[in-house]
């Protein structure tokens, strides 16, 4: 099937500094969304981004879908300590129907 | 917020039980979708319904069972339950293109 490549696995960065992880696919993507996921919940949509070349911002978090549609990027600006959890992106394929494809997940810390 | 909630939060049952989460969605929409949890993993697709009565196969599937007999409604079955299926179980609906998360059900099978 369909597979997301996110990088890094995980991150600790100190308060104050910028992040940024992405997404590869071997497909072209129609969509890309980016998700939260705090412990114990299910993931909140960050940002969804529906056109290639598109950059959207969500306050201190800003996300591109890639030119060549089989990329994506996030970055969060200044970091503080509640920005710690699990970030995931995910999109839909061409051809691909209404089903998702998720990356497995960018695990942040973020030391006060 | 779309919506959803998940029932029951919490489950610990034995191996060779049945099983049924339900997921419950007050806002009228179309498709809806069970996902499993599991460390390494990510969330990975069992099943999903796109209408009444109309489900169709994830990726991992085998081992469970779907019902959607009304909208609002979409049931996830173990039909016995293995502890391979310890899981965190997620539904999720999808609104204007994209896909909003239930809470989710902690499943642990001893």
């Amino acid at each position: 099937g369909q597979q997301l490549n996110q990088s890094p696995q995980s991150m600790f960065i100190q308060e104050g500094e910028d992040v940024s992880m992405n997404c590869t696919s071997s497909s072209i993507f129609n969509t890309w969304l980016w998700y939260k996921q705090d412990p114990g919940e299910g993931p909140v949509l960050l940002i969804a981004l529906y056109k290639a070349g598109e950059l959207t911002s969500n306050g201190r978090l800003t996300a591109q879908f890639g030119i060549t549609r089989k990329d994506s990027f996030l970055n969060i600006s200044a970091s503080i300590p509640s920005d710690v959890g699990i970030y995931f992106c995910a999109g839909h394929y061409t051809g691909g129907s209404e089903k998702l494809v998720f990356g497995k997940g960018t695990k942040l810390t973020v030391n006060p | 917020d779309a919506g959803i909630t998940q029932s029951p939060r919490h489950k610990v049952t034995e191996t060779g039980t049945p099983v049924t989460l339900r997921c419950h969605q007050t806002e009228n929409h179309r498709y809806m979708y069970w996902y499993r949890q599991d460390p390494g993993h990510g969330l990975r697709l069992i099943h999903y319904s796109y209408g009444v009565k109309d489900t169709d196969k994830g990726e991992v599937s085998d081992g469970y069972s779907v019902s959607r007999s009304k909208t609002e409604d979409f049931l996830l079955t173990l039909e016995s339950a293995t502890s391979s299926q310890t899981s965190v179980y997620f539904c999720a609906v999808t609104m204007a293109d994209t896909q909003y998360f239930g809470p989710g059900t902690r499943l642990t099978v001893l």
